[in-house]
């Protein structure tokens, strides 16, 4: 049983739709992560949060744009997107942001097709 | 650059044991992560090696050697549940986690 919960799992929207997707743990971590999965690549990392505060931004496009009003929850707002955004975005939280052993626990993830 | 790199697929009996490579290439090195992601569900944490040498957790075993780049997974007595892809994961300098590709293991009857 996760307690990183994703919604929605399935997202069909069009280039020029605006949605967002939302990520929820219930874990009592301080840092969350927001990660694409394409077919038979690595993850992607693409945002990183710790206590509320973005740490990182891996070069992802502006029609990205994540929020995190609390430790506890996380969003990625999309707008005009492309067909190879296409993918599975998962969310993932662990205790710390940094340190040696701290695992990641990830969400089911949302499975999103550009049309 | 940073590179991990893990078979893309591998067949295996039910029962029988299996080794999952992976090699890695990083900016520094501050543990590997085995994770197991069945297909269409989130990736799951497996194994943490920071040390080199075994760890073993039921039927699960992984290995490092830090001067190699190298760790293995072993899976023991598999079963069909086996049947998922395993995520090799480095922490580099920075503490960020650097992925392989995943291994998709099936498992046959």
């Amino acid at each position: 049983e996760t307690g990183v919960t994703q919604t929605p799992r399935h997202l069909v929207m069009g280039m020029t739709n605006k949605k967002s997707l939302k990520c929820e743990q219930h874990l009592g971590h301080n840092a969350m992560y927001w990660y694409k999965q394409s077919a038979k690549k690595p993850l992607e990392l693409m945002f990183v949060y710790n206590f509320k505060e973005q740490t990182e931004n891996n070069s992802v496009p502006s029609r990205f744009s994540p929020e995190c009003p609390n430790s506890s929850h996380l969003f990625l707002h999309l707008h005009t997107l492309q067909p190879e955004d296409s993918a599975l975005y998962l969310c993932a939280s662990s205790l710390r942001l940094a340190g040696e052993g701290y695992e990641q626990y990830f969400g089911p993830g949302t499975r999103l097709t550009v049309t | 650059g940073q590179n991990i790199d893990q078979p893309t697929e591998m067949t295996a009996t039910e029962g029988a044991i299996v080794q999952i490579n992976c090699t890695y290439q990083t900016s520094g090195f501050n543990g590997l992560f085995w994770y197991q992601q069945h297909a269409g569900e989130a990736p799951t944490f497996l194994s943490y090696n920071v040390l080199d040498g075994l760890e073993e957790k039921g039927r699960f075993s992984s290995f490092l050697s830090r001067s190699k780049g190298y760790s293995y997974l072993l899976l023991k007595e598999l079963q069909m549940k086996d049947s998922a892809s395993y995520l090799c994961a480095v922490m580099d300098s920075n503490y960020q986690l650097i992925w392989g590709a995943g291994t998709k293991l099936i498992i046959k009857p």
